[in-house]
């Protein structure tokens, strides 16, 4: 099994970056899944994708978020990050990393996610 | 608006069987792309309940089931159950946009 935890600032002023760090906790399995992604989901809303990096490091964002948005990977540390600039009360959401199985090799489901961690913009 | 559509709510009674219904178009569920369903208790993260279309993964009661037709996809839950209750996603990819997309989400109610 795999475990990923997000960790960060859960107060950021308007304007500012948010940024996210998921930790991974197998090492193997960090090394072989093909895509590595970020998922939020505002209160009381449904899941809105963020963007997703392939092992490759090529990375796919949210044409809505895109010009914000940067995902980076850590291989040495075994995780994955998230900035997002310019933040407004708009992005206040409970913000999850997730991955795929290693098997999969196409984009394709979510199979492993962080707990979460719920991320304020304050003015 | 989101890419795949789903109803809002559906509901049934203990034992029941309800079906949620995801649609989508030619970009994606049509391209064709694989759908997956999670199944979400508030609070929690989401959970694979189907991959692939119509594959449980281990752990996944078989009163879950998935089917795929043209730009549509369809999650069913027989046997229904307390525990059952919470929001259900579809998702699937958009080659147009180059996007993993999602559903808005349906509320399933245990009556």
């Amino acid at each position: 099994q795999v475990h990923l935890q997000e960790s960060g600032p859960g107060l950021v002023k308007a304007s500012e970056t948010l940024s996210l760090t998921c930790s991974v906790s197998r090492d193997s399995f960090y090394r072989h899944a093909y895509y590595w992604g970020w998922i939020r989901q505002p209160p009381g809303k449904g899941l809105e994708w963020i963007g997703t990096m392939f092992s490759t490091e090529y990375s796919y964002y949210n044409p809505s978020l895109q010009s914000r948005v940067t995902i980076s990977l850590d291989r040495s540390k075994n995780q994955f990050s998230l900035r997002l600039t310019s933040v407004t009360a708009a992005d206040t959401a409970v913000y999850f990393c997730a991955t795929v199985r290693p098997e999969v090799v196409v984009p394709h489901s979510f199979d492993y996610w962080g707990q979460g961690m719920l991320v304020t913009v304050s003015p | 608006q989101s890419v795949l559509t789903q109803p809002p709510s559906v509901s049934g009674a203990p034992g029941q069987r309800v079906t949620i219904s995801c649609t989508g178009s030619n970009s994606n569920i049509g391209a064709p792309y694989d759908v997956h369903w999670y199944h979400q208790v508030p609070g929690t993260a989401p959970k694979v309940v189907i991959f692939g279309n119509d594959n449980r993964p281990s752990g996944v009661p078989d009163r879950f089931s998935g089917s795929k037709s043209d730009t549509s996809a369809s999650l069913a839950i027989t046997g229904l159950q307390a525990d059952d209750e919470g929001d259900y996603y579809c998702q699937s990819f958009d080659r147009r946009l180059d996007s993993w997309v999602f559903g808005g989400g349906t509320k399933v109610t245990v009556l």
